[in-house]
């Protein structure tokens, strides 16, 4: 079955540094979906990539969706506390079928 | 709009008690989902009703039954609850079956002693 893994499952970095993270499926997907989680929330839609190679932006928020369509990236630049959460990648492969990442949990110091 | 609202948002059982979590949103969504979410496991989907009327397992379907009551709401019954279904349980919706977004509501954690 359709399997999307992420990495890292943590991540704690220093305020103003970057942060990455990273989603790959073992199928070609017609879309990727990001989500973020804040502690004791509900996921929020982030954002949908649907083409091949797209990169979306939201402010410091890079979302990039690979060529082959099986890979996916969240970069943050310069992270601020207000970036606290986990966010998931949620996969869609065939019709309905959608399957979320494990999530990266991300801590910032202030 | 209130969007997705879970009731109840706290609940500890028994090993054996029944219970129903309550869905409804107000988004005139056609599709609705059940997921829950463990440390380390992600969100994983239980049972997902793509329009009034159907509903479909998930990837974790064992020990939980659902009814579509009507377009706004869709319940997740556990039968008899057990330890392994301590969670945290999310209701979502979505505009139809799709690459729609979800919007999800609050959560339900569930204790079973």
């Amino acid at each position: 079955g359709q399997q999307v893994m992420q990495i890292p499952q943590y991540q704690h970095v220093q305020e103003g540094e970057d942060f990455t993270t990273y989603c790959n499926s073992s199928t070609t997907l017609s879309n990727i979906q990001w989500y973020k989680q804040r502690p004791g929330g509900h996921p929020v839609f982030l954002i949908q990539l649907v083409k091949s190679g797209e990169v979306k932006k939201q402010k410091r928020l890079t979302f990039q969706f690979g060529e082959a369509k099986k890979n996916s990236s969240l970069h943050i630049t310069a992270t601020q506390t207000t970036d606290v959460g986990t966010y998931f990648c949620a996969g869609r492969g065939g019709y309905q079928k959608v399957t979320f990442g494990i999530g990266t949990k991300l801590q910032v110091i202030p | 709009n209130a969007g997705v609202t879970q009731t109840p948002k706290f609940q500890v059982l028994k090993t054996g008690q029944s219970m129903t979590l309550q869905c409804a949103q107000d988004m005139n969504h056609n599709s609705m989902y059940w997921y829950r979410q463990d440390p380390g496991m992600g969100l994983r989907l239980i049972y997902y009703s793509a329009s009034e009327g159907t509903t479909d397992k998930g990837e974790v379907p064992n020990g939980y039954n659902v009814s579509r009551l009507n377009k706004r709401e869709f319940s997740l019954r556990l039968e008899s609850a057990a330890p392994s279904q301590t969670s945290v349980y999310f209701c979502a919706s979505s505009q139809g079956a799709g690459a729609n977004v979800l919007t999800f509501g609050a959560g339900s954690r569930l204790t079973v002693l």
